[in-house]
């Protein structure tokens, strides 16, 4: 009964293909995020969602696109993948209001060959 | 396993020491701050949690200080175990309210000798 599950949890692909990383909580939050981890541990936002509405992008390229179909699950698209985009990418989610801890995934690693 | 983290601050303590963690917050309107903890090969995990409105706060085994004079953030933990060893990191919630954005700090990791 994994709180919020991510697919896959390692992903191998070559430059210039498009992916998609899927997530779904469980935990009956509405706001839903995206983080990028670098090579040196920085936990970076990409994107909020609240109650299937985008709140922030953080100037996140546009071959990044978020999709929430609904409050429980928030897939993230991926074009023309590039070199740097190799990380780490963690779903996480909240209770909607602000001041409420996040809950993770354990995470996608992402390696663009 | 992992070869991240190489320029990651490194706190050594002995098993059964206390650890203290240390971490400098940028925005002095920032109004909830969160240490979260990371094991290899997992995500980051909740410990504990603070509002600006405290400057202490206490959890089990876990103590959090606020200090808003200097922005400053620490995260004491008593009698370290080999289940501690981790990479830390605290949060803060930058606001504007309603936009959920937290930064993160660049992290910390914990080694715990036995």
């Amino acid at each position: 009964d994994t709180a919020v599950s991510q697919t896959p949890k390692y992903l191998v692909t070559q430059m210039g293909n498009d992916k998609s990383i899927k997530c779904e909580q469980n935990l009956g939050h509405d706001t839903m995020y995206w983080y990028k981890q670098d090579s040196k541990k920085f936990l970076k936002i990409m994107f909020s969602y609240n109650n299937k509405e985008l709140i922030i992008n953080e100037t996140v390229p546009n071959r990044f696109s978020p999709k929430s179909p609904d409050k429980a699950h928030l897939n993230l698209h991926i074009n023309s993948l590039e070199l740097g985009d190799s990380a780490v990418y963690f779903c996480a989610s909240s209770q909607g209001q602000d001041n409420q801890p996040q809950h993770f995934g354990d995470g996608t690693r992402l390696s663009i060959l | 396993g992992e070869s991240v983290g190489l320029h990651l601050p490194t706190l050594s303590v002995q098993e059964g020491d206390n650890s203290i963690i240390n971490c400098a917050y940028s925005n002095s309107a920032s109004d909830y701050f969160i240490w979260y903890k990371q094991e290899s090969g997992k995500g980051p995990q909740f410990i504990i949690d603070i509002r600006s409105n405290m400057d202490k706060r206490q959890g089990q085994r876990v103590t959090v200080l606020l200090n808003k004079t200097v922005k400053h953030l620490s995260l004491q933990i008593a009698a370290t175990q080999p289940g501690d060893s981790a990479v830390y990191f605290c949060a803060e919630n930058i606001g504007p309210s309603g936009t959920y954005k937290y930064i993160f700090g660049t992290g910390t990791r914990l080694k715990v000798l036995a």
